[in-house]
């Protein structure tokens, strides 16, 4: 069973601070992908990062894959109150994406 | 462009009642097919997935089933709700690995 732990499952932060969401797991993905949840809505991709050591940024969001593709992490620079929301991890095993539990974030103005 | 539909948005059912979501993808041919499901605020369990017409894949044994009668039509079924299987219920297809495509979700609450 492909399993990944994310980490910090809630963060409040105040309007302009930095902060790092962390994917982490035992088993080797072909790709880990990072997608945005708002309440009642499905889950909408932000990025998908294939090779390992790779970094993407997307704004002030930067998202990078470990060297050995078993971990990722998401971090953003001076967050927004329009950045709140379910942020979600999942690593694709085959035909099987496996999503991690979710970090809730809440930005405050 | 690809569209994904997926309905009814809300549901309430009686426990014992039997269920039917659908899940319909326009504008592209032999997609993989989801069926996902929330609970509230966390991450998404893997119900069923679909690489093609009457080929699916049950990753939790439960009370659900699922069926491709077409190529981009999905469908989550069962014959008698409990009260666990409420929650948020998402379909999603994804071109064979790479970036899913999730629908608007059917909140089920079993009564």
């Amino acid at each position: 069973t492909q399993l990944l732990e994310q980490s910090p499952q809630f963060l409040s932060i105040q309007e302009g601070e930095n902060l790092t969401v962390y994917c982490n797991s035992s088993s080797v993905f072909s790709s880990l992908q990072w997608y945005r949840q708002e309440p009642g809505e499905g889950p909408v991709l932000l990025v998908t990062v294939v090779t390992g050591g790779e970094v993407k940024k997307l704004k002030r969001l930067t998202f990078q894959f470990g060297d050995a593709r078993k971990d990722s992490s998401l971090h953003i620079t001076a967050a927004q109150p329009g950045d709140t929301g379910l942020y979600l991890c999942a690593g694709q095993y085959g035909n099987k994406l496996v999503f991690g539990a979710g970090t809730i974030l809440r930005v405050k103005s | 462009s690809q569209t994904i539909h997926q309905w009814p948005a809300t549901l309430v059912q009686p426990v014992g009642s039997p269920l039917s979501l659908e899940c319909t993808v326009e504008g592209t041919s032999n997609p993989n097919l989801y069926w996902y499901r929330q609970a509230a605020g966390r991450g998404l369990q893997l119900l069923f997935y679909s690489v093609g017409i009457g080929q699916i894949s049950s990753e939790v044994p439960q009370n659900l089933s699922a069926s491709r009668p077409q190529d981009r039509q999905f469908i989550l079924s069962s014959k008698k709700l409990l009260l666990s299987d409420s929650g948020f219920y998402l379909c999603a297809w994804s071109p064979a690995g790479h970036g899913y495509t999730f629908g608007s979700g059917t909140r089920l609450t079993v009564v």
